[in-house]
């Protein structure tokens, strides 16, 4: 199907642990990017990506790890998950660097 | 560098209109409207390119104040469907910020 899909959409982690969420987008857009949702902070930029093999940290990058080998895909890695790190992750993607954003459906991690 | 809404939260009755502001203390170069209802994702409703700029969807438009370094989105008859927070975003130097969201919900 046609869009941006995340995978998974419920995770549930140890503390510690690695975890890696998925996005993927079929529009061959070139700009992706990784949002976290927390009640009080609203959207904030974690990672992103102007194409393939590019990749530049946002405002919160601290714990992440982005890779971008293939123009649809952009996951992001939680190299060892913390409590703080409990979010809803939101990946979105954009053809142009002025045109809206498409978002996934977001994955809601919890980190115990 | 996250721009400011207000007011951060509104209750309308349908049919009544409603304003959200959006400003930074930075240089506004574009500003994105999305919203996002409860358990969804963000979604996009316009982009302000310019100064001056105005755009409408339905019954929702927005404008955009290049010196004041503001946008305001404008909801007029609101709907039950219109219910939901809105963000405003903003790009400010080679990076993108979500405002702090305003929750807007409509009552019959």
């Amino acid at each position: 199907d046609a869009g941006i899909t995340q995978s998974p959409r419920y995770k549930i982690t140890e503390t510690g642990r690695q975890v890696t969420l998925m996005c993927h987008q079929t529009w061959s857009h070139s700009y992706m990017f990784w949002y976290r949702q927390d009640l009080g902070h609203g959207l904030r930029l974690i990672y992103y990506s102007a194409a393939a093999d590019i990749t530049d940290k946002g405002e919160v990058p601290d714990g992440y790890v982005v890779s971008r080998s293939k123009t649809e895909n952009f996951p992001l890695t939680l190299e060892s998950a913390t409590r703080s790190q409990t979010s809803v992750y939101f990946c979105a993607s954009s053809g142009q660097v002025y045109y809206g954003y498409t978002f996934g459906s977001g994955t809601r991690l919890t980190v115990v | 560098q996250q721009p400011v809404q207000s007011p951060q939260a509104v209750i309308l009755r349908e049919g009544e209109d409603a304003v959200i502001n959006c400003s930074s203390s930075k240089a506004l170069y574009s500003v994105h409207w999305y919203r996002q209802k409860h358990g969804e994702a963000p979604v996009f409703l316009m982009i302000l390119l310019k100064g001056g700029e105005q755009k409408g969807h339905d019954k929702i438009s927005a404008s955009f104040n290049e010196k004041k370094q503001q946008s305001s989105l404008y909801l007029t008859a609101s709907q039950l469907s219109y219910s939901g927070t809105y963000f405003c975003g903003t790009e400010v130097g080679n990076q993108f910020y979500f405002g702090t969201g305003t929750s807007l919900t409509v009552i019959p």
